[in-house]
């Protein structure tokens, strides 16, 4: 079974610049979570969908955005790139209600 | 907003001695997840602790919450060098909002 893929793998933007960041879960898994992780800091709640819609979102500013598709898949969009975007950033899936996420390789991004 | 907090940052251990990391929380928690991740990999489930008190074993790992459920505890005996790694403990009070520990990254040397 096909764990969690994300893509790309890396990734190099400019200051300004949007990005987007793509995420397919574990088949049969219904939600889906994105994580920031700046380099050796821990991991930040960036947003959660279930079933194609927001059920929550942590405390970053509207540029971080995204959406879920009918597949479950998701993307996050961040606008306006700023140095301190610069980060790993990972999205887990789960079935909804159940407490394992399991998390994806992640992108890292670079913005210079 | 909820915070958890986790000591030590870091934690340099002899293979075979013993390792322990602690998660702090200022309100009580519903629950509290346990992971861990290898260098240069990503967070793994190892588990996760509901009740008040509740102990649990993974082979050479135990896993504790508080009897107020505001803390909770890693132990790793006799660690092996495949220990190494960041161990995060994540409170998920606010569903599927889970809030992370900053780790504690576990050195193990041979």
């Amino acid at each position: 079974e096909a764990g969690v893929t994300q893509s790309p793998t890396h990734l190099i933007k400019t200051r300004g610049q949007q990005v987007t960041l793509r995420c397919s879960p574990i088949s049969g898994h219904t939600s889906v979570y994105w994580y920031q992780q700046a380099l050796g800091l821990g991991l930040q709640f960036l947003l959660w969908y279930d079933e194609g819609e927001e059920r929550n979102r942590g405390n970053f500013p509207p540029r971080f955005s995204g959406r879920q598709f009918p597949n479950y898949s998701s993307e996050l969009n961040v606008n306006a790139l700023e140095l301190e975007d610069s980060a790993l950033y990972l999205c887990a899936s789960s079935t909804y209600g159940t407490p394992e996420a399991f998390f994806g390789q992640g992108t890292r991004l670079t913005v210079v | 907003g909820q915070q958890v907090m986790q000591i030590p940052q870091y934690q340099h251990v002899q293979e075979g001695e013993d390792f322990t990391t602690y998660c702090n929380s200022s309100t009580t928690l519903s629950n509290i997840q346990w992971y861990k991740q290898r260098p240069g990999g990503h967070p793994v489930f190892l588990i996760q602790l509901v009740k008040s008190g509740e102990v649990k074993k993974q082979k050479r790992l135990t896993f504790q919450f508080g009897e107020a459920k505001k803390n909770s505890s890693l132990h790793i005996t006799a660690t092996q060098t495949t220990d190494v790694g960041t161990y995060f403990c994540a409170d998920n009070t606010n569903a599927g909002k889970s809030t992370f520990g900053d780790g504690t990254t576990l050195t193990v040397k041979p």
